[in-house]
């Protein structure tokens, strides 16, 4: 059974630090990209970093870049999400989703498998 | 990078079809065809319902077609049921290597 299954949220102060895990079963997870998207109270989904499946290469939304750090270990299955220097508009549910397509590809694609989220909230 | 631009709601009855538009720039959705669409139900994980603007995935309803024309992509959903009553949004690839999503349609259902 394919799954992906997010953890590690919580509430944190401003300023503070937290790291998501999402640990893969059911598939080839060293063969797919990677991404986290995460959805705000009210708002619509936000895409947040993509690592490819090697690790080799990551990508950020601008709103993340230099405080958010993707990461994946291909022996335990498992991708990462540090994020640092944390700010209430950070708040949101935070679902990481595997990139769809062929194996070992390094194309774009959509967002095919999809874990149920984690939410983090950032408040004094 | 901007939120590609839906409509806030759109409803119809059981029976109908409906169309939900996704308007972006050259750099996203008018420069790839990684237009895809997603469901979300309240409590659910989003489900990936259209990829490469047209392309359904195995499982999904062949009431879901996508199509795109410059810079706005549709969805459409044709014969309307209640278990379509979601929220929709749009995503594309867009240039340095970003995604962005749309700003997401609520579907109901009459």
């Amino acid at each position: 059974q394919v799954q992906l299954v997010e953890s590690g949220g919580g509430v944190v102060q401003p300023g503070r630090s937290l790291r998501l895990s999402c640990p893969a079963s059911g598939f080839t997870f060293s063969g797919y990209a990677m991404h986290w998207v995460r959805q705000a109270p009210g708002k619509g989904l936000e895409w947040v970093a993509i690592i490819s499946y090697d690790g080799v290469n990551t990508f950020y939304a601008d709103s993340v870049k230099g405080r958010f750090t993707i990461s994946r270990d291909n022996s335990k299955n498992t991708l990462y999400l540090q994020m640092d220097s944390l700010r209430p508009d950070d708040s949101a549910v935070y679902y990481c989703a595997r990139r769809s397509g062929l194996v070992y590809s390094r194309l774009p694609g959509a967002f095919d498998i999809w874990g149920q989220g984690t939410v983090v909230t950032v408040s004094s | 990078q901007s939120a590609l631009t839906q409509p806030a709601s759109v409803s119809g009855s059981p029976g109908q079809s409906i169309t939900i538009s996704c308007t972006g720039t050259s750099s996203d959705v008018g420069g790839y065809n990684y237009v895809s669409w997603y469901q979300h139900q309240p409590g659910k994980a989003p489900k990936l319902m259209i990829y490469d603007v047209s392309n359904r995935p195995s499982g999904v309803s062949n009431r879901f077609s996508g199509s795109k024309s410059g810079n706005t992509a549709s969805l459409t959903i044709s014969g309307l049921q209640a278990e379509d009553e979601a929220d929709y949004y749009c995503s594309s690839y867009a240039s340095n290597n970003n995604y962005v999503f749309g700003t997401g349609t609520k579907v109901t259902v009459l």
